[in-house]
């Protein structure tokens, strides 16, 4: 089966830094995706990972490695606005598909 | 990045009913894909779209209950069928790429559409 993990629920404070690890262990892999979803909202775009390593981009980081079926999502100088569920989401084949993990629902306090 | 449209933006429908969703896209793409987030959950691939050929179910999901068309590279339309409370969720569709080679691997969702079976 297809299994894509990461916890339920982060609280930090604004300013502070938080990551959100995924595990997973699927039939196919083509990369990993993070998106993020406000309440009410369709998901948006984080990253892509597809090579191990760290990608960087503004106040957001993500990193993966395959070999152990890892990646975590970094959010940096964290604002009120960053309060949102993270998914994380694998590509199982080269056309897109992709299978969502649960989500994981960041609360950002003052 | 791709612009996507869905049609209704929600519905309220009566149990028995059919409901049919549709996908607009501002750039041809080859694969859609249409995802279903029941409430308080994650996104649950329905099937994918390809032009031109039918549609691919994922586990769980068939074609009686969600039919898909695929006419051309820029339009899709799910429909729920013969509808129950069960089905009341968020349904999204979804495409791969901008048409730029940064873009490529990027998924742009729809807005969604919401809908309440009653």
């Amino acid at each position: 089966g297809q299994n894509i993990d990461q916890p339920t629920e982060m609280t930090a404070t604004e300013g502070a830094i938080v990551q959100i690890n995924c595990t997973y262990q699927t039939s196919g892999f083509n990369g990993l995706f993070w998106y993020q979803q406000h309440a009410g909202e369709a998901p948006t775009f984080l990253s892509y990972n597809v090579l191990d390593g760290l990608e960087e981009k503004g106040r957001f980081s993500s990193f993966l490695s395959r070999s152990k079926g890892y990646s975590y999502l970094l959010l940096k100088e964290l604002q009120m606005k960053d309060s949102a569920s993270y998914l994380c989401a694998v590509s199982t084949d080269s056309w897109g598909k992709l299978q969502f993990g649960a989500g994981t629902q960041v609360v950002v306090t003052p | 990045s791709a612009v996507i449209s869905q049609k209704p933006s929600r519905d309220i429908c009566q149990r028995g009913t059919s409901l049919t969703i549709q996908c607009q896209v501002d750039s041809q793409v080859t694969m859609m894909f249409w995802y279903r987030q029941q409430p308080g959950q994650s996104l649950t691939l329905i099937a994918t779209a390809n032009q031109g050929s039918e549609a691919t179910y994922e586990s769980g999901f068939v074609i009686d209950k969600f039919p898909i068309s695929r006419p051309n590279l820029t339009f899709s339309t799910l429909t729920v069928s013969n509808m129950s409370p069960e089905d009341s969720s968020i349904y999204l569709c979804s495409v791969e790429g901008g048409g730029t080679p940064s873009s490529y691997n990027e998924q742009f969702f729809g807005p969604g559409t919401r809908l309440t079976v009653l």
